[in-house]
């Protein structure tokens, strides 16, 4: 079946403007991640859902991002007043969630250029 | 706060020689860890976890609780093998903390 998707896969903005970058998670995962990937690091944690709610939205770096999964399916990371900083790859999880460690599946992320 | 320490950013070895990627993870309780891999124009996927104690392409990883350490071993390496490989701790709501990656390059 299809893996989890990410759109736009490139995405360039000017500093202060607003994007929202979607996942598509894989059917069924009720589990979802967010991370994100700087230049030269591992991919650092944002906000994890379970079904519609944030269960963990500990490494949202400000209040300037957001995030949504409205139907407990697709879920949209939002950045307002974006900032030159704001500049990566933005991964995409999901994974069946059994109380356990299952599989992260990850998707191809979206690069998020500010100017 | 956790970490995972991977000390190597680069590693180059030939095809046939073994292969070690470091990590270190910092000290709490029962950790659980992971190896995810990304090969040149694909996404991050999972290698293997200590909990499985399987081997995957012929990559083994033993957790060492008393050095802290969960290195990434393959006896004889191939060309095939030369990707991103980090090494990953698993925490609350099983969030992933990742090191900062090792990119190993396989020579023919």
């Amino acid at each position: 079946g299809a893996g989890v998707s990410q759109t736009p896969s490139n995405k360039v903005t000017e500093k202060g403007k607003y994007v929202e970058l979607r996942c598509d998670p894989i059917s069924g995962h009720t589990a979802l991640y967010w991370y994100r990937q700087s230049l030269g690091q591992g991919p650092e944690f944002l906000i994890y859902f379970q079904g519609t709610g944030a269960a963990d939205d500990s490494g949202l770096p400000n209040d300037r991002f957001f995030a949504v999964r409205p139907e407990g399916s697709v879920s949209t990371l939002k950045i307002q007043r974006t900032e030159r900083g704001d500049s990566a790859v933005y991964l995409c999880a999901s994974t069946l969630f059994g109380g356990g460690y299952n599989e992260q599946f990850f998707g191809p992320g979206t690069r998020l250029t500010v100017l | 706060a956790q970490r995972v320490t991977q000390p190597e950013k680069l590693l180059s070895v030939f095809k046939g020689a073994p292969v070690e990627l470091k990590c270190n993870y910092s000290y709490s309780g029962s950790p659980e860890l992971f190896w995810y891999v990304q090969y040149s124009r694909q996404r991050l996927q999972l290698l293997l976890r200590h909990i499985s104690r399987e081997s995957i392409k012929g990559f083994t990883a033993d957790l060492n609780k008393g050095e802290t350490s969960f290195h990434l071993k393959k006896p004889f390496a191939q060309e095939e093998d030369s990707a991103m490989y980090y090494c990953a701790r698993g925490g609350s709501n099983y969030k992933l903390t990742f090191g900062k990656g090792t990119l190993l390059t396989v020579n023919p």
